[in-house]
């Protein structure tokens, strides 16, 4: 079954102490990238891959990192997790973008940072 | 820069009422795609429907349908004889090919409770 699949589902942790969200695709996709979703702001681009060891910021990039290592894997690092970072993270996965390609998404990430 | 609006936030209709929920979009881009995404309260983000820009055609997907004006930039969904479990979050987005980003800009979300 062609998925996107985070872990963990639910993380509950205290202000400074690191952590990784993982997230992996089993399509064989080029493209990923990490959303956060926040109450009346919709969903916002924190990162994106367009390939192995590519990435690049989204629109609310501070206070996490990225790698790609392999192209089915593209975790989401908080080395420093504050109060404001407490949110439901996406990731999601498509072929090389044109636009047009839907973008399978996991099935989020609540966090809740102390 | 790309930009969706979702006007209204919160919608409340009785079963078997029809609903529609609006999206009005800005882009300098002359091809561009549109999205429609449904969240459950399980919390989960569930495709809809994708138009691309040069496709103004009407569609209709059982209960569903979707209204795409290119006249007046919006794109948006009717739910007909609408349903307990249509109660959700649907946002609508735009599609953004800015270099080799196909990011997503999500409109806030319109929060549809559906009371039977």
């Amino acid at each position: 079954e062609a998925q996107v699949t985070q872990n963990p589902r639910y993380l509950i942790t205290v202000t400074g102490k690191k952590l990784t969200v993982t997230c992996s695709q089993n399509m064989n996709h080029e493209y990923m990238s990490w959303y956060r979703q926040d109450p009346g702001l919709g969903l916002r681009q924190i990162y994106y891959s367009m390939n192995v060891e590519v990435t690049d910021k989204g629109d609310v990039p501070e206070g996490y990192k990225v790698s790609r290592k392999e192209k089915r894997n593209f975790p989401l690092i908080l080395e420093s997790p504050s109060p404001n970072q407490t949110s439901l993270y996406f990731c999601a996965s498509s072929l090389p973008p044109t636009g047009e390609d839907e973008q399978f998404f996991g099935p989020g990430t609540r966090l809740t940072v102390l | 820069a790309q930009k969706v609006t979702q006007a209204q936030t919160e919608i409340s209709v009785v079963e078997k009422e029809d609903v529609t929920l609006d999206c009005v979009y800005e882009t300098r881009d002359t091809t561009y795609y549109l999205f429609w995404y449904k969240q459950p309260p399980s919390g989960e983000l569930v495709f809809l429907i994708r138009r691309n820009s040069f496709d103004e055609q009407n569609e209709i997907s059982g209960r569903y349908s979707w209204n795409f004006q290119k006249s007046t930039s919006s794109f948006n969904f009717t739910i007909t004889a609408s349903q307990v479990v249509d109660s959700a979050v649907y946002f609508c987005a735009l599609s953004d090919l800015t270099g080799a980003n196909s990011k997503l800009t999500f409109g806030k979300g319109i929060t549809l409770s559906v009371r039977p």
